[in-house]
């Protein structure tokens, strides 16, 4: 099974500042990986798949990078509505594995 | 619009068997350009994948939960459920249906909304 582990767990940031969230597999799953957005309540909602491609609907201040095992989430600047939980998840091999995710929260 | 919603008993008594089904609006579910998957969340904690159904009916599933788990499909009534055997309070999750669309790569695109089943006596 691949073990993705997200840093940080918990990422403390202020509006319009830039967030960096990282995702590692435990080994390679070229760039078959994806990140969601989960808010409280809410179904987690798809952001970036393929590791680069943004989800129809996807604001632009989303980006994805990354290949093989070391995959990057950036969100340029943070609007109010992107304080959420963030997980990756790879589809390069099965069973389908998720991160832990990490919480972008308010500083 | 493609929308999915979950239905079944909220509470399952521990040893019973969990059973949920996912009714799929706005496209039918059998097609060769996406394919389903039933992923869980427990409370307060992270998503796991709990398997998923493909085009021509053939499933994968959690080897976590492998030997209580099956997922089928009901063209006629274009929906796929979810059945879980032996339950304990360890399944007490929100558990969700979604879409794996081609177009965005075979990850999972359309979720229901969720519904939390807890395992209780």
């Amino acid at each position: 099974e691949i073990v993705l582990t997200q840093s940080p767990a918990t990422l403390s940031l202020s509006p319009g500042e830039r967030a960096t969230l990282s995702c590692r597999a435990n080994q390679s799953v070229s760039n078959n990986l994806a990140w969601y957005q989960q808010k409280p309540g809410q179904a987690p909602r798809l952001l970036i798949y393929d590791a680069s491609n943004r989800a129809t609907g996807v604001p632009a201040r989303f980006s994805g990078s990354g290949s093989g095992t070391d995959f990057t989430l950036t969100i340029s600047s943070l609007e109010p509505e992107d304080f959420a939980i963030y997980y990756c998840q790879q589809r390069n091999n099965r069973p389908r594995t998720f991160g832990q995710g990490t919480k972008v929260e308010v500083k | 619009q493609l929308q999915l919603q979950e239905s079944g008993p909220g509470l399952v008594k521990p040893s019973e068997t969990l059973s949920l089904t996912c009714t799929v609006s706005g496209a039918p579910i059998k097609s060769s350009t996406y394919y389903w998957g039933w992923i869980r969340q427990p409370p307060g904690k992270g998503l796991e994948w709990v398997g998923s159904i493909y085009y021509g009916g053939s499933t994968y599933y959690n080897p976590s939960l492998k030997s209580r788990v099956t997922i089928s499909e009901d063209t006629s009534k274009n929906q796929f459920s979810l059945k879980l055997i032996s339950v304990t309070a360890a399944d007490t999750a929100v558990y969700y249906c979604a879409r794996a669309g081609a177009e965005a790569g075979y990850y999972f695109d359309y979720w229901g909304q969720g519904i939390l089943v807890t395992v209780s006596s």
